[in-house]
């Protein structure tokens, strides 16, 4: 059964700081891995999308790795900005069935001016 | 383009009583979902339409849920009667035929509380 981690739960940084964020998988067959950002009262906002054939995706100041081999992907934001501030899923989809997202509790994160 | 739209936004209704969420994917999007997190959980799948068909509809809870889509386009999920434990925000996204290259779009969420 997938199960998808994400370390830390939380975590407050200052301004300017560059940080990562951890999200680790059981099941290594994975299709893709996909970063969202929820803003507190909103839905969630794709951020980058990762193939397994893919090692890593970067989007302006986010850059997202992929170890299938150790369930691991990380989220590495530079420069971080007050408007970082959000909640940061991982999801991958359930083996078998594209449709279903496994989804991690997620990383809240506030960046402080 | 339109994202997915959601409505109503917030829902706040009486143990007992029903509600009918409503999901708008963008247009051209085959594949609609509907996802929920109660309060301290993670987002967990409901169900998978593809057009008007239920292609998975494993993560529904009970048959107090019942979803539809009628004509492929958009879709209800109605709760009758709601429970307590039925309060949280309720998601939907939609996809492309293929879902996996493309990956989700969500929608802002239904946020319900049942009283």
């Amino acid at each position: 059964k997938q199960e998808v981690t994400q370390i830390p739960a939380a975590l407050s940084v200052p301004e300017g700081e560059n940080l990562v964020l951890n999200c680790s998988f059981t099941d290594s067959a994975i299709y893709n891995l996909q970063w969202f950002r929820q803003d507190p009262g909103k839905g969630l906002t794709s951020l980058l999308l990762i193939q397994s054939s893919q090692r890593e995706q970067t989007s302006g100041r986010l850059n997202a790795s992929l170890d299938k081999s150790s369930g691991r992907s990380t989220l590495y934001i530079a420069a971080s900005q007050p408007g970082d501030s959000a909640t940061y899923l991982c999801a991958v989809p359930k083996r078998r069935s594209q449709g279903n997202l496994i989804f991690g509790k997620g990383t809240k994160l506030s960046v402080k001016p | 383009e339109a994202g997915v739209t959601q409505f109503p936004s917030h829902s706040v209704i009486e143990k007992g009583q029903t509600v009918t969420l409503r999901c708008d994917p963008i247009s051209g999007h085959d594949n609609l979902y509907w996802y929920r997190r109660v309060m301290g959980k993670e987002i967990k799948f409901l169900l998978h339409f593809v057009k008007e068909s239920k292609q998975d509809e494993s993560g529904m809870p009970n048959n107090r849920f019942l979803a539809e889509r009628t004509g492929g386009t958009y879709s209800t999920l109605k709760v009758q009667p709601a429970e307590l434990e039925d309060s949280g925000v309720y998601f939907c996204a939609s996809s492309p035929p293929d879902s996996l290259s493309y990956g989700y779009t969500f929608g802002s969420g239904t946020r319900l509380t049942v009283v």
